[in-house]
């Protein structure tokens, strides 16, 4: 099965700065790499797919790269609602497994 | 409007069954795989279970391989997750999800893009 590690495992950031979160996978994914943004009390919501493509809505702040085993979450600049937590999963072959996740909360 | 409602969810004994269901609405439910995902509290996300559009094929974490069975009934619009010999381990909030794309052949699966609210299921004694 693969595995996924993300870090950090939380970060504490302003509003206006840009982070990354990174994702690495125990072999390789190729680009089936997702992203979701889970605030407390609410089901998660898919942000990225594919590595890189942006779902409907979703601001163009939130941008995904990489391929093979590694994979970056930036968010170009931070707004007060992209405080959450996030996770990265690898959809390249079943167990479809998730990252621990990445909480980003308010420096 | 593009909806999943989960139900079943509740208070078990170690040992025992319990079958969740997840009411679709508003797109083509077979033209879609369907999963399950569960959230233990104050923990992060754990894929559970998958299924294709139409069924015949599943796929399921090594936590609940051999004790949960994932199924569907496309002329109802519903899914379902059948749990037996249930363990403290398995408290969790349960989410039905709507998949993108295929799931079983690598690389043509792409994420759950619709997510229900969940349905929580504890097993205590």
């Amino acid at each position: 099965d693969i595995q996924m590690t993300q870090s950090p495992s939380s970060l504490s950031a302003s509003v206006g700065d840009r982070v990354t979160i990174t994702c690495r996978a125990s072999q390789s994914i190729v680009m089936s790499l997702n992203w979701y943004q889970q605030k407390p009390g609410r089901a998660p919501k898919l942000l990225i797919s594919g590595a890189s493509s942006l779902q409907s809505g979703v601001p163009a702040s939130f941008s995904g790269t990489g391929s093979g085993t590694d994979f970056t979450l930036t968010i170009s600049s931070l707004q007060p609602e992209d405080f959450a937590t996030y996770y990265c999963q690898q959809s390249y072959i079943a167990p479809y497994s998730f990252g621990l996740g990445t909480k980003l909360e308010i420096k | 409007e593009v909806q999943l409602l989960e139900s079943g969810g509740g208070l078990i004994q170690p040992g025992g069954s319990l079958r969740l269901s997840c009411a679709a609405s508003g797109f083509i439910f077979n033209n879609y795989a369907m999963t399950w995902v569960r959230q233990a509290p104050g923990k992060g996300l754990e894929w559970v279970s998958a299924t294709s559009r139409s069924g015949d094929r599943t796929y399921y974490a090594d936590s609940v391989k051999g004790r949960f069975t994932i199924s569907r009934d496309n002329s109802k619009n519903t899914l379902f997750l059948k749990m037996n010999s249930l363990r403290a381990e398995d408290t969790a909030l349960y989410y039905c999800t709507r998949g993108v794309g295929a799931v079983g052949a690598p690389g043509y699966f792409h994420g759950m893009d619709v997510w229900g609210q969940g349905t929580a299921v504890t097993v205590s004694s």
